[in-house]
């Protein structure tokens, strides 16, 4: 079984400028997460969908994030404009949708903001 | 409110046990999760424990719930230098959508 992937592995960009994310999830998982991980930190959600649906997008910083899954398989992570406290590593994470079932993760893109 | 919090570090020898420690404050927790992190790497899936268990083993991993203390331990028999890594605890909270809180992680290193 595939993994879940995302694209690219690494980003550098300069503030103010603006970045995506890819990520396709495991074949045939419904919901999909998408992580920000500080350097020293444990990941922190930044947005759940179901399907091509969001439920959960409360700590989404709205104002230079976005993010969409339009057809419920794969998901973009938009950042416009970028600020320096957005260096991070993004993580997309998958599961079957399934009360409780576990999360996969990818490898995660490395974003460093100059 | 939702809090999980783990050491920052442990150092063992190789071939010796190592015991990772987390406590969580929400006591609707359904799920806890282990996630190895190694350097580059996303989170690999090592073990979870449904919150009215107390002890599940698999292989060289054993997983302690401690529900009354909110403590949970992952203990790692014959650790190898291969289980260098950073460790994550997560605990899922009842009717929270599946949502993930993590620790800050536990970095394990592993001395010859």
């Amino acid at each position: 079984e595939a993994g879940v992937a995302q694209s690219p592995r690494y980003k550098i960009i300069e503030k103010r400028q603006s970045v995506a994310f890819w990520c396709n999830p495991i074949s045939g998982h419904a919901t999909l997460y998408w992580y920000q991980q500080i350097l020293g930190q444990g990941p922190k959600l930044l947005i759940q969908f179901q399907n091509n649906g969001v439920v959960d997008d409360s700590q989404l910083p709205k104002d230079r994030f976005s993010a969409e899954r339009l057809k419920g398989v794969d998901s973009t992570l938009k950042i416009q404009p970028a600020k320096l406290e957005d260096s991070a590593v993004y993580l997309c994470a998958s599961s079957s949708g399934q009360l409780n079932q576990p999360q996969h993760f990818g490898d995660g893109t490395r974003l460093s903001i100059l | 409110g939702e809090d999980v919090e783990q050491s920052l570090f442990l150092s063992v020898r190789e071939g010796d046990s190592s015991v990772i420690n987390c406590t969580y404050t929400d006591s609707s927790s359904t799920y806890l999760y282990w996630y190895k992190q190694e350097p580059g790497a996303g989170l690999q899936l090592l073990t979870y424990i449904f919150s009215n268990m107390d002890m599940k083993q698999d292989q060289r991993l054993t997983v302690l719930l401690n529900k009354k203390d909110k403590h949970l331990s992952l203990r790692i028999a014959d650790t190898q230098t291969g289980d260098s890594a950073i460790y994550f605890c997560a605990e899922s909270i009842q009717g929270g959508g599946n949502k993930l809180t993590f620790g800050t992680g536990t970095q394990l290193k592993v001395e010859l």
